[in-house]
């Protein structure tokens, strides 16, 4: 079936660099795409999204970025700090519904 | 963006037993999903509960396992009945708005 994965499982930086976590989808029709942070006990906090129909997206000190050609999705974290340690998600749907899910990658930023 | 509360936050059962958990939200919405995250894992769909209709299982998960309710455009209960310790994980809800905004999570340990 469908599936939406990410190439690194773990992921340590160092407080000020910045850090990027990748993510590769497999189903074509995705249209839709979110990158959630879940932190210890919490659930997933919404970081930003992006449609099929852009190749990039800014917030604040976030970007993502999607190439629809080789459907990889990244999330760029700039001036990585402390508090940016946790799980990252990515998921993809075809609306904002029904979300498919990556395995995550934990960041870890290290002072 | 939604305040989602659940309840409980978390509970230990023992196994044969059923608990029922409680998402509440802040504002009106149409559609209500739960997922569950199994320990250390990423999150799977469960099942879209939509007030006024019976809701919608993904492959996997049935009813009689996971019955679900949708009272109002508040308010969606999931029982999981009949524990086993498989059942150990963290169950949570979403809504639908402009994104998908998740509530905090009930952990779930069955002994």
């Amino acid at each position: 079936g469908e599936s939406v994965g990410l190439h690194l499982p773990t992921l340590s930086v160092q407080e000020g660099d910045n850090s990027i976590i990748n993510c590769a989808y497999s189903n074509s029709a995705s249209d839709y795409f979110i990158w959630y942070k879940q932190e210890s006990g919490k659930g997933p906090q919404f970081i930003i999204d992006i449609r099929s129909n852009m190749d990039k997206r800014q917030g604040q000190r976030v970007t993502v970025l999607l190439n629809k050609t080789v459907k990889h999705l990244s999330l760029q974290i700039a001036a990585t700090q402390p508090g940016d340690s946790a799980v990252y998600f990515c998921a993809e749907s075809p609306s904002a519904r029904q979300l498919t899910f990556g395995s995550g990658t934990q960041l870890t930023v290290l002072p | 963006s939604a305040v989602i509360s659940q309840k409980p936050s978390r509970d230990i059962c023992q196994r044969g037993t059923s608990l029922t958990i409680q998402c509440q939200v802040d504002s009106q919405v149409t559609m209500m999903f739960w997922y569950r995250q199994q320990p250390g894992q990423s999150l799977t769909l469960i099942a879209t509960a939509n007030q006024g209709s019976e809701a919608t299982y993904e492959s996997g998960f049935v009813i009689d396992k996971f019955p679900i309710s949708r009272p109002n455009l508040t308010f969606s209960t999931l029982t999981v009945s009949n524990m086993s310790p498989e059942d150990s994980s963290i169950y949570l809800c979403s809504v639908e708005g402009e994104t998908q905004y998740f509530g905090p999570g009930t952990r779930l340990l069955v002994l």
